[in-house]
């Protein structure tokens, strides 16, 4: 059973700023929030990861408040090619065999 | 660096025939995770293998099994293959079990 919470889909035009919450009510102390990014026909792709405050890499950012029960993934002005599905994860990424555990995710759709 | 392949890319069965799965993880990758994932759905876990030795397992009957060879590459069997059986079927490796997963494109398997 997936331990996070995120709306089915989402519309966006061109050019503008995207942010998809998640809710993970129940987050562990040792665990992580990790975002993968699928696109149809192939395997989920690694966004970003993070387990406080703000995380930012080339392709996104991650906003985490401090009681850690929700995170919000921001894409800056996504284009077509965003148009994926995005899946929210939590779990300890120390320990050594945890399997990730996707929900159904969040179906992104980058109108022109 | 060479990045997760699967193979093959996509494939037919019948009911009640077996299927064999190949994966060849990241290059340094000592793990690899086994997902089913159907239509509309996210990756579900199977299995997964370190070093040889299965490592954690999904809600999946034993009809699903696998193997994982010197060079870290892996196979999926399914006996007795059922139309639910049909979904995509990724493979993702990591190094030590660790929950940053890659993930390969993934076989679209088809029963029918």
């Amino acid at each position: 059973l997936a331990k996070t919470t995120q709306p089915i889909s989402m519309d966006s035009y061109e050019g503008q700023e995207v942010n998809i919450t998640c809710s993970h009510n129940n987050i562990a102390t040792n665990d992580y929030i990790t975002w993968y990014q699928q696109f149809p026909s192939q395997g989920p792709r690694f966004i970003i990861q993070g387990y406080k405050t703000k995380v930012k890499n080339e392709v996104a950012s991650l906003f985490i408040p401090a009681d850690r029960k929700s995170s919000t993934l921001s894409l800056p002005r996504v284009s077509l090619s965003d148009t994926a599905v995005y899946y929210c994860l939590v779990g300890d990424r120390n320990s050594g065999n945890t399997p990730l555990v996707f929900g159904k995710g969040t179906r992104l759709s980058v109108i022109a | 660096e060479t990045g997760v392949t699967q193979s093959p890319t996509h494939l037919i069965k019948t009911r009640g025939q077996q299927v064999t799965l190949r994966c060849s993880s990241q290059s340094g990758h000592n793990t690899v995770s086994w997902y089913q994932q159907a239509l509309g759905q996210g990756p579900q876990f199977i299995f997964q293998y370190y070093r040889e030795e299965e490592n954690g397992r999904g809600n999946f009957p034993p009809r699903f099994s696998g193997l994982q060879f010197p060079n870290y590459s892996s196979e999926l069997n399914v006996n007795a293959l059922e139309l639910d059986d049909s979904a995509l079927y990724l493979c993702a490796s990591s190094s030590g079990g660790a929950y940053t997963q890659y993930f390969g494109p993934g076989t679209r398997l088809t029963v029918l």
